[in-house]
């Protein structure tokens, strides 16, 4: 399986900030990576595919790069709504592998 | 607007089987792929596998002789059942619309093992 080492496991911060998390994979997967957010007792909520594509609907202060095997997820003008925890995961081999997640909070 | 919602015991017994079902509204089981995921705070967020809308299935091989997927295009929905379950089966249930991205997930039900 794809190891998906996602960093920091949890980070604080304040509204207006921009956050970035990290995905590094175990192998080359090229873009098939997808970011989620998750907050407490819902479902997680797909919000980038293929590494920096936004989902409909989705603000464009979220955004997603990858440089090699490394996936970065960035928030710009952290709004209330935004502390959750966020969740990168593979889609290029079979099983779909997830990040340990990251909790942002204030 | 497709939603999701899955239904099945909240508690299970050691070496019993779990079953669940996801029942599907806003969009037709013969029309997509369609997936189930756990989360415990054990594993995280685990794939155990999907069921296309023509019957073909994939599971994680983690799983693998446990699990079975089913379809009931009749009802819309679609099931799975995991075999002799243990604690580590403990988690949260979603079902989702999708192969390998899941797009929609459902609120989730929480399953837990024990005598």
């Amino acid at each position: 399986d794809i190891r998906m080492t996602q960093s920091p496991s949890s980070l604080s911060a304040s509204i207006g900030d921009t956050i970035t998390i990290t995905c590094q994979a175990s192998q080359n997967i090229g873009s098939s990576v997808n970011w989620f957010q998750q907050i407490p007792g819902k479902a997680p909520k797909l919000l980038l595919y293929g590494a920096s594509t936004l989902e409909t609907g989705v603000p464009s202060r979220f955004s997603g790069r990858v440089s090699g095997t490394t996936f970065t997820f960035t928030i710009t003008n952290l709004q209330p709504e935004d502390f959750a925890t966020y969740y990168c995961q593979q889609y290029d081999n079979l099983p779909p592998t997830f990040g340990g997640g990251t909790k942002v909070q204030i | 607007q497709v939603q999701l919602r899955e239904s099945g015991p909240g508690l299970v017994k050691p070496s019993e089987t779990l079953s669940l079902t996801c029942a599907v509204s806003g969009d037709s089981v013969s029309s997509f792929f369609w997936s189930w995921i756990r989360q415990s705070p054990e594993k995280g967020l685990e794939w155990i596998g999907y069921i296309s809308n023509t019957g073909s299935r994939n599971y994680n091989p983690s799983l693998w002789g446990r699990v079975t997927m089913s379809l009931d295009t009749s009802k819309n929905q679609f099931s799975l059942d995991l075999a002799s379950v243990t604690s580590a089966d403990t988690a949260v249930y979603f079902c989702t619309r999708g192969k390998a991205t899941p797009y929609t997930w459902g609120q989730g039900s929480r399953v837990t093992v024990s005598s």
